[in-house]
């Protein structure tokens, strides 16, 4: 079946640290990859995606690679900033071809970054 | 703003008691998804409907229900309700009928059973 692992959190971290938010994933079919950010108080939202094997998803300074040979799909930024203080979810979608079409998550990693 | 809209924002309700949510979608999109955010099961999907049509179930119980209108708002009920089902519930919509394309989240109703 299809499944997320995400690294545990809490993260802190100082401003203008580098981040590294983990994630491997396990796909029947041929997922995209997600992260999706989740501010107080608000919905999630979505950060970057990758559709494919070795695609990069890229925004507000952060990336992440889709490796489909270490099912991974790891969240950095070079320098994070106190707005960057949110929960991170890393997801999955199937591709359609399974019939199942919806969001699977992770369990969320909360990162507070400090002045 | 995501365009999604969710209502009410809070509600407090009694064991056994019945509750609905309701969730207007962005303009255009025609999925609705429904996810339970609680802190011990993390963010569980529950079902989508496309167009009217529910398309995917997941974990939900079948003590809840949902369906959505000719006018794509989608209602999500939840009845005999346990305190267990204290939990953040989240709408999401979309413009196609699968994930793959963006997904927009509501900002959530948040649910206690007392």
């Amino acid at each position: 079946g299809n499944s997320v692992t995400q690294m545990e959190g809490p993260v802190t971290l100082s401003e203008e640290a580098f981040l590294t938010i983990n994630c491997t994933y396990t796909a029947t079919g041929y997922p995209s990859l997600f992260w999706y950010v989740q501010y107080p108080g608000e919905g999630l939202q979505l950060l970057l995606k990758a559709t494919k094997a070795d695609d990069k998803g890229s925004n507000k300074g952060f990336e992440a690679t889709y490796r489909k040979e270490t099912t991974s799909f790891h969240l950095e930024k070079g320098s994070v900033q106190v707005s960057d203080s949110a929960v991170y979810f890393c997801a999955l979608s199937d591709s359609g071809q399974t019939g199942a079409n919806n969001l699977f998550f992770g369990t969320g990693t909360r990162l507070t970054v400090i002045p | 703003d995501s365009g999604v809209t969710q209502t009410p924002k809070h509600l407090i309700t009694a064991t056994g008691q019945r509750v609905t949510l309701r969730c207007s979608p962005r303009s255009g999109d025609l999925s609705v998804y429904w996810y339970q955010q609680s802190l011990d099961q993390g963010l569980q999907f529950l079902i989508q409907y496309y167009n009217g049509e529910e398309r995917a179930k997941g974990n939900i119980l079948e003590r809840f229900s949902a369906q959505q209108f000719p006018d794509l708002h989608s209602e999500l009920n939840l009845s005999s309700l346990e305190l267990g089902d204290s939990a953040l519930y989240f709408c999401a919509s979309s413009v196609s009928w699968t994930m793959n394309t963006e997904a927009f989240f509501g900002q959530g109703t948040r649910l206690t059973v007392v």
